[in-house]
């Protein structure tokens, strides 16, 4: 399995508290994803890195900001958490630009 | 209408059972099709690429249809260990990120 960790696997936390969720990775990959699963939505990006200190936005990244500092970790930061952002959060890393990603086994995320 | 559109199902086979689910696609500009796996309350795991020629992986075979913009997944002999969430997903362009379809939900039972 690919060496890619998610911490915390579990926050409940209250409307308005700022959230930062992290992912750390142990392959060197250049891309890292961040994405949301929700009932009747299925996996949607929220934002994605190319590099270090290279982000871009992805489909529903309202509400999100990431940064990634070094190659192995990329931050996901909601920073001011809405019940709208109860989800699970999967990170994603791959090495090419493929189809093939390799899942963090998600955070699940309660606000309330 | 949603870029990839999946049946949701449930679908649910017995033991030994073909199953076949299907996906169509809304951007004739997508390049890459595959397919994933995802178990329950687990973390999605790519389960096989889908090429124009089709495709065949053991028991599982992936056929695309370009004009049609259709894709689609054929499970020979069904084992209860194939019980899980089948996405179909799809590359926009050779830069384009992948789009992910809600999921079809296999069952399979003794």
């Amino acid at each position: 399995d690919a060496g890619i960790t998610q911490s915390p696997r579990h926050k409940v936390t209250e409307t308005g508290t700022p959230v930062t969720l992290r992912c750390h990775q142990t392959e060197n990959h250049r891309y890292m994803y961040w994405y949301r699963q929700d009932p009747g939505h299925g996996l949607r990006l929220i934002h994605y890195s190319y590099g270090v200190k290279d982000t871009d936005k992805g489909e529903v990244s309202d509400g999100y900001s990431v940064s990634r500092s070094k190659t192995e970790d990329f931050l996901l930061t909601l920073e001011s958490a809405t019940s709208s952002q109860t989800s699970v959060y999967f990170c994603a890393i791959s090495d090419f630009d493929t189809g093939e990603l390799f899942f963090g086994e998600g955070s699940r995320l309660t606000v309330l | 209408r949603k870029e990839v559109e999946q049946d949701p199902g449930p679908f649910n086979v017995p033991e030994g059972a073909t199953v076949a689910f299907n996906c169509t696609y809304s951007n004739s500009a997508s390049q890459s099709f595959f397919w994933y796996r995802q178990d329950c309350r687990k973390e999605p795991k790519l389960l096989m690429s889908v090429y124009s020629s089709g495709n065949e992986d053991g028991r599982f075979t992936a056929q695309l249809n370009r004009a049609s913009q259709y894709i689609s997944l054929l499970i020979r002999d069904s084992k209860l260990s194939d019980s899980a969430t089948y996405l179909c997903v799809v590359k926009r362009g050779s830069q384009g990120n992948l789009i992910f379809g809600k999921g079809t939900k296999l069952s399979v039972k003794p």
